[in-house]
């Protein structure tokens, strides 16, 4: 069965400092993952997603992740922070050979201060 | 383009009464999937369907609570005879037809209270 990781349910970084969400997950399959960003009282918006092919992918707003097969990792990168970063942040995994839905984690919160 | 658009935003029932949750997916999205969100614990995947047939229910709890995905009108999410621990957020989300990698795109979410 699949699932996903997140370590560290909440972090806080200041305004322009690195901004570093990790993801770890199972699967027997080659995966495909997915970051999502979700803002208060709204639904997830997709951030990037990796399928095939390059293993760093860009997303929007800045950020970026890096598909690291050895270390079954999936983290997700900002190089500066900014106030408006600050929200939720689910990792998920899909395996849709099998024809499943998103498997998300728990999700990280980041905060950012000025 | 619309959305895929989820109401009410906020629904309050009583102990005991009948909700339902309607979700109206993306134009040209066939595919529908429920979500619930608890604090500290991320999106549970409920049950995934597409146009009258629920392909995966495994998330679905056994009592209570059913889906569907009619020919002609949006997905509802049905709870019946609700209890607190129903209190949650319950989010849909739709992709469109075919068997390439599609993201799933979001409703905001109907925010359920049970009192």
């Amino acid at each position: 069965a699949q699932s996903v990781t997140q370590l560290g349910s909440h972090v806080s970084v200041s305004e322009g400092a690195l901004v570093l969400l990790r993801c770890n997950y199972s699967s027997s399959v080659p995966p495909y993952l997915f970051w999502y960003v979700q803002y208060p009282n709204q639904g997830l918006q997709l951030l990037l997603k990796y399928t095939t092919g390059a293993t760093l992918v860009k997303g929007i707003n800045g950020f970026e992740a890096e598909f690291k097969k050895s270390e079954t990792s999936f983290h997700l990168t900002k190089p500066s922070a900014h106030m408006s970063d600050a929200a939720e942040y689910f990792c998920a995994v899909s395996d849709l050979q099998a024809g499943t839905a998103l498997i998300f984690g728990k999700g990280t919160t980041l905060s950012v201060s000025s | 383009n619309a959305g895929v658009m989820q109401n009410p935003r906020h629904l309050v029932r009583r102990r005991g009464q009948e909700a339902r949750l309607r979700c109206s997916p993306m134009k040209g999205h066939s595919h529908v999937y429920w979500y619930r969100q608890l604090p500290e614990e991320g999106l549970k995947f409920m049950v995934y369907l597409q146009k009258e047939n629920i392909i995966d229910e495994s998330g679905m709890p056994k009592e209570r609570f059913s889906a569907e995905f009619p020919k002609e009108g949006p997905s509802i999410l049905r709870i019946q005879q609700v209890v607190r621990g129903d209190s949650a957020a319950y989010f849909c989300a739709s992709s469109p037809p075919g068997t390439s990698v599609s993201p799933l795109h979001f409703g905001n979410g109907t925010r359920l209270t049970v009192t």
